[in-house]
């Protein structure tokens, strides 16, 4: 079976720092994405973790440890905009994705 | 380009309607995907077709039905749903697989929001 935990809600101020923390248990890896989705629209892609370490993207980075079945995406800089829900996903066999609950997060100014 | 984009934007049926949601895409992707999101919830998986092939069914009721008529569309027949269908549903594709570490990023459409009454 599947199972991604990634926590509800975070909140943080502009301009600071967010670590969004994603652990897994999953048949199968082939690789792990994260999404940022805002309100009532659809998710676009952040960032992919298939080798251990870390990625870096502009104020975005993510990091993965096959090991330990763990992922973080870190986000810097915030800004308002950032305000949205960050989805976890582990793509199994083939090309199947499988999502963790996803993390709301709230820039405050 | 590096679109998906669904139709109709908004639809609301009857439990004894027959409608249907279409999704397209010219990225040259063989893999296409529909997906279920509650409100709050993440997206869930129902169908995979790869190379215009049904490859994966997540048990889906029969009451919704898949079709891929060629490498670009992608429908989504509803028959007799529930109130309890009522949902975003989001279509999206990618390359297909290939492995070695390559990785196929899903583009995702802005969805079609669907009220069952």
């Amino acid at each position: 079976g599947q199972n991604i935990d990634q926590p509800t809600e975070m909140t943080a101020t502009e301009g600071a720092i967010v670590q969004i923390n994603c652990t897994y248990q999953t048949s199968g890896f082939n690789g792990l994405f994260w999404y940022q989705q805002h309100a009532g629209e659809a998710p676009t892609f952040l960032s992919y973790n298939v080798l251990d370490g870390l990625e870096e993207k502009g104020r975005f980075s993510s990091f993965l440890s096959r090991s330990k079945g763990y992922s973080y995406l870190l986000l810097k800089e915030l800004q308002m905009k950032d305000s949205a829900s960050y989805l976890c996903a582990v793509k199994a066999a083939g090309n199947k994705l499988t999502f963790g609950g996803g993390t709301r997060v709230l820039v405050k100014p | 380009d590096t679109e998906v984009t669904q139709t109709p934007k908004h639809l609301v049926m009857g439990m004894t309607n027959k409608k249907s949601l279409k999704c397209e895409q010219h990225m040259g992707h063989r893999a296409m995907y529909w997906y279920k999101q509650k409100a709050k919830k993440p997206p869930e998986l129902m169908f995979v077709y790869s190379y215009e092939k049904l490859s994966i069914n997540e048990s889906v009721p029969s009451r919704f039905s898949p079709e891929c008529p060629n490498s670009s569309l992608l429908n989504l027949h509803l028959h007799a749903l529930q109130p309890e269908d009522s949902a975003l549903y989001l279509c999206a594709s990618s390359q297909v697989h290939s492995g070695g570490g390559v990785y196929n990023e899903q583009f995702f459409g802005p969805g079609t929001r669907l009220t069952v009454l």
